[in-house]
């Protein structure tokens, strides 16, 4: 089965850096770009970015740029999206996905991130 | 900027049929291809159409999409219309960059 699985829900102080991941199964994953996505409470889905998992190359949307990093692992299928200073306004829900020819899918579960002081 | 525009919201009953649109700000709906995203709450999406018009496996035959080169939009049609078909639904497609953009979304209401 082609999925992808990533980690927990996460809790943390507005300042603090954060690492979620995002790892895939079923499929080879250095062939596909795998791209983030955020969604932040009772809004809709924004495009953060994209790596290319057989180079590390990555495409930031414009509005992510310098605020976040995409990398990879390719050794253990896990895609990975940082942040160094995070600020209130990125609580939200990320998902990864894989670009599957024109399309996204599969997509992951998503994870949580709340950021409170 | 590109952006793809979806009515906020449509209610119909169960069994009947009902269309979401998704319009193009600029360029032609036609240059990339438009992918429908199913999303109940409190779930992560899931790809009901891709590539315009292709089901994934073990989507029901009763989601269809369409592009309407005339009016600059992508339709998604869903037919007999069950109560588990009441989610979200956002249009996606790719700008100039090849980014991807994802509609404004629309909410299905079976009522």
């Amino acid at each position: 089965e082609v999925q992808l699985v990533q980690s927990g829900a996460e809790v943390k102080k507005p300042g603090e850096s954060l690492t979620i991941s995002c790892k895939g199964s079923g499929f080879s994953f250095t062939t596909y770009w795998i791209t983030w996505v955020r969604q932040m409470p009772g809004k809709g889905l924004e495009w953060m970015g994209r790596i290319d998992p057989s180079d590390s190359y990555t495409h930031y949307s414009p509005s992510f740029q310098g605020h976040v990093t995409i990398s990879v692992d390719k050794s253990i299928s896990t895609a990975y999206l940082q942040w160094n200073s995070l600020k209130a306004s990125d609580t939200a829900m990320y998902y990864c996905a894989r670009r599957f020819g024109g399309s996204y899918l599969p997509w992951g579960q998503g994870t949580l991130v709340t950021v409170s002081s | 900027n590109f952006m793809l525009t979806q009515p906020h919201s449509v209610s119909e009953s169960p069994g009947k049929t009902v269309t979401l649109s998704c319009t193009a700000s600029s360029g032609s709906i036609a240059s990339n291809y438009v992918q429908w995203y199913q999303q109940r709450p409190g779930s992560a999406p899931t790809t009901v159409i891709y590539e315009d018009n292709q089901r994934p496996s073990g989507v029901p035959d009763r989601f269809s999409g369409s592009i309407d080169s005339s009016s600059n939009s992508a339709s998604l049609t869903i037919s007999g219309l069950k109560t588990e078909d009441e989610a979200d639904y956002y249009c996606q497609s790719y700008d100039s960059n090849n980014e991807g953009v994802f509609g404004t979304g629309t909410k299905v209401t079976v009522l």
